[in-house]
């Protein structure tokens, strides 16, 4: 099945500064790669997604990239506020019901 | 809100009791899934239903029984169960029509935070 890996596990910045977090998966069937913020108390909610026959996706200081080639994908965060600190999830798809997801990036954002 | 509810929110059962869980979507969706969040660990999918018929079971051990009465309801029904399953209980919902709606946006609900003595 699927393996996805995830980046750092751990990353703190400072406000303003941008936050990256890679992934990267095994089976290239994948065609689905949403990403989820998840806050303390609450269930994932999905920030971001990208299918695979687009590159790039941006929405205000989100982005994602994938590089279907090399099998990973990331997101950036610009200008980073404290209330981005949360969890975040990476996951990858193929049709049929299956999300492998990855083990979270704990984002602290720094006032 | 996801439009998706989750019922208890906590829960501390013994071995030996028998509880359950609820999920309800008011999103119209037609996929429901329970998914189960330990600590350092990705989300491990449990379940899923299409259409109120199981089509994914993730060799999950017979002590977790989900039920699927209607497209807005899921169950997770739980009895014996060990130490090692205190952990965070996921629902979540997704269009869930055609055969490849494993692509489609799942939304989910906060969760029962489950805790086994």
């Amino acid at each position: 099945g699927e393996n996805v890996e995830q980046h750092p596990s751990t990353l703190s910045v400072q406000e303003g500064d941008s936050a990256v977090i890679k992934c990267t998966y095994s089976d290239s069937a994948s065609n689905y790669f949403p990403w989820y913020k998840q806050e303390l108390g609450k269930g994932p909610q999905l920030i971001i997604d990208i299918r695979s026959n687009v590159g790039e996706k941006k929405d205000q200081r989100i982005a994602v990239t994938l590089n279907k080639t090399a099998k990973h994908f990331s997101l950036h965060i610009t200008e980073t506020q404290p209330e981005d600190s949360a969890v975040y999830f990476c996951a990858a798809s193929i049709e049929r019901n299956q999300f492998y997801f990855g083990t979270g990036t704990s984002l602290t954002v720094i006032p | 809100e996801t439009g998706v509810t989750q019922t208890p929110r906590h829960l501390v059962m013994g071995m030996t009791n028998k509880k359950s869980l609820k999920c309800e979507q008011h999103l119209g969706h037609n996929a429901m899934y329970w998914y189960k969040q330990s600590a350092k660990k990705p989300l491990e999918l449990m379940f899923v239903y299409s259409l109120e018929e199981r089509v994914e079971n993730n060799s999950v051990p017979s002590r977790f029984s989900p039920e699927c009465p209607n497209s807005s309801h899921l169950f997770l029904h739980l009895h014996t169960l060990q130490p090692e399953d205190s952990a965070l209980y996921l629902c979540a919902s997704s269009q869930g029509t055609g055969v490849s709606f494993g692509t489609d946006t799942q939304y989910f609900g906060p969760g029962t935070r489950l805790t086994v003595l």
